[in-house]
C-alpha cells in the first residue's frame, strides 16, 4: 500500500535559521505532490506545488525540491520566524484523483 | 472569493441524534470532499464528490450520509455515531479532480457524547 512519511513529527529551530522538512513515499509514482500548512483547529492551506517533470520551486521564502529516483520531497523555509511555527503536511495523488496526507512535521521557530 | 464556509464551527451530539454539517464554496469548483481528523493525526478522506456526484467513499460506515444538493453545497448528515467519531470535519473543493489545488474549510469540532 502507499505510505507517506514525513521524516519528524516535530522540529525545533531558531529563529532566522533554515527549516528542512522531508516526505518520503513508496509504491506510487505521483505526478505530482503538494505541501500544505495547517495551524491548531484550522483547516490546511495550500502552499506549493510540484511535478514530478520539475526539480525545484520557490515562493518567496519557500523552496521544495522533488526526486522521483529517490521518492522524496524537500521542503525549506528559510529565515524563518515564529511566525512559520505550524504542522506542515505534504499530499499526493495516490491513483484515485484525490489527495492522500503525510502524517505531518510540527514546526516550532523559537525567537 | 476563494473562501470555504463550514456550519457548525462546532457540534455536541449524543449517540442517538441525527445531525448535519454543512459547507459551501462560490469558487466554480466541481470537486468537493469531506475529510476527518483526529488530534495529531493527518486529515483523512471520507467521501468525493465530482460534478455532485459521488466519486470516492473511503469505505466509511452508513451512519456517515453525504449529500451534494448542488455544486456549491456539500452536506454530511450523521445518525447513530459513536464517542470515537470525534474529530474535526474537514470541507474542501478544488477546480477538478486531479492535481487542482484544494481549499479546505475551517472545519467542524463534532463531539460525541
Amino acid at each position: 500500500s502507499q505510505k507517506i512519511e514525513q521524516n519528524s513529527e516535530a522540529l525545533n529551530i531558531q529563529e532566522g535559521k533554515t527549516a528542512t522538512l522531508t516526505c518520503n513515499y513508496t509504491n506510487y509514482s505521483p505526478a505530482y505532490l503538494q505541501w500544505y500548512r495547517q495551524d491548531p483547529g484550522r483547516g490546511p492551506v495550500f502552499l506549493l506545488l510540484i511535478r514530478e517533470n520539475e526539480k525545484e520551486k520557490r515562493k518567496e521564502r519557500l523552496k521544495v525540491t522533488f526526486d522521483t529516483t529517490l521518492k522524496q520531497s524537500l521542503f525549506h523555509i528559510t529565515a524563518s520566524q515564529p511566525a512559520d511555527s505550524a504542522t506542515y503536511l505534504c499530499a499526493l495523488d495516490t491513483g484515485r484523483r484525490a489527495l492522500t496526507f503525510g502524517s505531518g512535521t510540527r514546526l516550532q521557530v523559537q525567537p | 472569493d476563494t473562501e470555504v464556509t463550514q456550519t457548525p464551527k462546532h457540534l455536541v451530539m449524543g449517540m442517538t441524534n441525527k445531525k448535519s454539517l454543512k459547507c459551501e464554496q462560490h469558487m466554480g469548483h466541481r470537486a468537493m470532499y469531506w475529510y476527518k481528523q483526529k488530534a495529531k493525526k493527518p486529515p483523512e478522506l471520507m467521501f468525493v464528490y465530482s460534478y455532485e456526484k459521488l466519486s470516492i467513499n473511503e469505505s466509511v460506515p452508513s451512519r456517515f450520509s453525504p449529500e451534494c444538493p448542488n455544486s456549491s453545497l456539500l452536506n454530511l448528515h450523521l445518525h447513530a455515531l459513536q464517542p470515537e467519531d470525534s474529530a474535526l470535519y474537514l470541507c474542501a473543493s478544488s477546480q477538478a479532480l486531479g492535481e487542482d489545488t484544494q481549499y479546505f474549510g475551517p472545519g467542524t469540532r463534532l463531539t460525541v457524547l
